[in-house]
């Protein structure tokens, strides 16, 4: 069974820092491009970096761009998020995502999300 | 960025209704769409790929259809475990994009 389960979420003061982590069960992560995308609650879903198989390669958002850095470790079965400079509207729930196996940049499963709020 | 609109962006209906909700993509997305289901305080479900291909696992009452600019999810009969937002998603070029959302709320 695929599971993704997000942790590192908390409350945090505009400026800092946090790394997200992403723990993947049930698949072979090596092979799987991974995403993460953002939902403001109450609000609609934004995607936020994406990265290749091979530990290098980050793609992002320009909203993010130059404050967070995507990365994983395939032989922890993680994927990372490291977030600096963080801002009120970096507030929202942290999801990662797989990307579909069979298709371009749709995502396949989910977890269940992890909360970040910024705020002084 | 390719934008997308979904109309609308909320609807009353009754279980057993025949539902549809159109996503118009402000660029040429060819075929490369997704669509996907999220109930409160969970994660999106995918329900279709590539504009009308069904997710493993989904119900065959979900389908989708169209290509180019305008694509519709269609929900055949409307179930209560159906209630829920449905949102767009193009992965054509970076960066992906979601629509709005419809919120699909019993009538």
């Amino acid at each position: 069974e695929v599971r993704l389960v997000e942790s590192g979420g908390g409350f945090l003061q505009p400026g800092g820092s946090v790394r997200l982590a992403c723990a993947a069960t049930g698949f072979t992560f090596r092979n799987y491009w991974m995403h993460w995308v953002r939902q403001v609650p109450g609000k609609g879903l934004e995607w936020v970096s994406r990265v290749n198989t091979d530990e290098n390669g980050g793609t992002y958002a320009d909203s993010v761009k130059g404050r967070f850095t995507v990365s994983r470790d395939n032989a922890r079965n993680t994927l990372y998020l490291q977030m600096n400079g963080l801002r009120v509207e970096d507030t929202a729930v942290y999801y990662c995502a797989r990307n579909h196996p069979k298709t371009g940049d749709s995502f396949d499963f989910w977890g269940q999300g992890t909360l970040v709020i910024v705020s002084s | 960025a390719i934008q997308l609109t979904q109309s609308p962006s909320s609807l009353s209906a009754s279980v057993g209704d025949r539902v549809t909700i159109t996503c118009r993509a402000s660029h040429d997305i060819r075929r490369l769409l997704a669509w996907y289901q999220q109930k409160p305080g969970k994660a999106p479900d995918l329900l279709i790929y590539e504009a009308s291909i069904l997710q493993a696992g989904v119900s065959s009452r979900f389908g989708g259809s169209g290509f180019g600019t305008d694509f519709t999810l269609t929900i055949s009969s409307l179930q209560p475990e159906d209630f829920a937002t449905y949102y767009c998603q193009q992965f054509k070029t970076y960066p992906v994009t979601f629509g709005g959302g419809t919120k699909v709320e019993i009538k």
